[in-house]
């Protein structure tokens, strides 16, 4: 089946650096999803991806659909503390809406 | 409004025993999904239903696993008996009606499964 490689599997970073992690895929992929997961509790959409090329923004965060339809990356720009979770992505080809998960980001943002 | 709501929060028994796992979805939304999510495997799609009718459930692991969902507005995953490697966190996730795009899906806080 088809499998997603999120990297890296893990960032500790200084508060105020820039950060990005991507996710490529063996077969194409109609949508691309970006979720944040925090502690005890359940992944929430950060910013959906429905075109080939297309490069979306939510406040500092910025993901694209790569021209493949193969990848996409996420950037989160002066990162604060708050950002800290694990980040997945996810791909959608169409039919029945199921979603195939990266393995996430664990992102560590030291004050 | 109301996001996915799941019960119980967390749950501890003893192997052998039966566990049902709730799911309420957001109003308006057709499509249901149930997920597991462990160290080792990450997330993985268990059974996802579309107008409450069960469309794709080849992530059920085993004929331990069940599923149900009644109506628009609830659904179940039963384990009978439960066995101490069904020890996750069980998510829900409901999406609504596609318009022409592939509708993100929208997740519960879980049920912290742990069985003894």
């Amino acid at each position: 089946g088809q499998q997603l490689n999120q990297s890296p599997q893990s960032m500790f970073i200084q508060e105020g650096e820039d950060v990005s992690m991507n996710c490529t895929s063996s077969s194409i992929f109609n949508t691309w999803l970006w979720y944040k997961q925090d502690p005890g509790e359940g992944p929430v959409l950060l910013i959906a991806l429905y075109k080939a090329g297309e490069l979306t923004s939510n406040g500092r965060l910025t993901a694209q659909f790569g021209i493949t339809r193969k990848d996409s990356f996420l950037n989160i720009s002066a990162s604060i503390p708050s950002d800290v979770g694990i980040y997945f992505c996810a791909g959608q080809l169409g039919a029945g809406n199921m979603l195939t998960f990266g393995g996430g980001t664990r992102l560590m943002v030291k004050p | 409004d109301a996001g996915v709501i799941q019960s119980p929060r967390h749950e501890v028994t003893e192997m052998g025993q039966e566990v049902t796992l709730r799911c309420k979805p957001i109003s308006g939304h057709n499509s249901l999904f149930w997920y597991r999510q462990t160290m080792m495997r990450g997330l993985e799609l268990l059974i996802y239903f579309n107008n409450n009718v069960p469309i794709d459930d080849s992530g059920m692991p085993e004929d331990r696993f069940s599923a149900k969902m009644p109506n628009a507005s609830f659904s179940t995953l039963k384990i009978q008996p439960s066995e101490p490697r069904d020890s996750a966190v069980y998510f829900c996730a409901s999406s609504p009606p596609g318009t022409g795009v592939n509708q993100p899906q929208h997740f519960g806080d879980g049920t912290r499964l742990s069985i003894l």
